[in-house]
């Protein structure tokens, strides 16, 4: 099994914050990376999936980064919003696999 | 209506039991999938099917096995259910490659006494 690794586990922080998260993943056989919003009694949903070196995609406040040669990713949000309170996991697929899930970052922001 | 609908969305069960846990979705989709969630573990993936014909075993998949009926159902089930097996389920679906966004279902808590 091919760990992805999220850091920090959890964070608390002040709306209007910015923040970042990151998620490490085995570089061989890359396929893509996924990054998922999993809010609390709901189900996770999608936001990102990169597949190049170097993509960067956006979405409102947040963003995120991919360095597939090394094997990690950045997730940014800007200006945290309350509403940003959830868990975010992000997970990798290698040689044609499922996806592999990290263990998530919870993040959680006050007013 | 939803795209991914799991059955039943709660149960508690007794050590032993037979439980099936049931997936339906409408987009669709090729692909569909079983995860775990347990707390500070993550989802861990217990089955996946890339068409009717096609069941892998994920990381979990000791003591459970799955059953894809047609294309827009696949079911869970714990054979003989053990405390252990307490957890969150989830079905999720995806489209063909890598680079398929998953679209998850509600989840199902499953509570094994």
């Amino acid at each position: 099994i091919l760990n992805v690794e999220q850091s920090p586990q959890s964070l608390h922080v002040q709306e209007g914050d910015s923040t970042n998260f990151t998620c490490s993943f085995p570089s061989s056989n890359f396929y893509a990376l996924h990054w998922y919003r999993w809010e609390t009694a709901k189900s996770p949903e999608a936001l990102f999936v990169m597949t190049l070196n170097g993509d960067e995609k956006k979405k409102g406040r947040i963003s995120a980064t991919l360095n597939t040669k090394e094997g990690y990713s950045y997730l940014y949000i800007k200006g945290s919003q309350p509403e940003d309170s959830a868990t975010y996991l992000c997970a990798s697929i290698n040689s044609g696999y499922a996806l592999n899930f990290g263990k998530g970052t919870s993040l959680l922001v006050t007013p | 209506d939803a795209d991914v609908t799991q059955t039943p969305r709660n149960r508690i069960t007794k050590t032993g039991k037979r439980i099936m846990l049931e997936c339906s979705q409408t987009k669709g989709h090729d692909r569909m999938y079983w995860y775990r969630q347990d707390p500070g573990l993550g989802l861990r993936l217990i089955y996946y099917s890339f068409d009717v014909k096609d069941i892998n075993k994920g990381e979990i998949s000791d003591g459970y096995s799955v059953s894809r009926q047609a294309q827009a159902k696949f079911s869970l089930s714990l054979e003989s259910a053990i405390p252990n097996q307490t957890a969150l389920y989830f079905c999720a679906t995806s489209g063909q490659g890598a680079i398929g966004e998953q679209f998850f279902g509600p989840g199902t808590r499953l509570t094994v006494l």
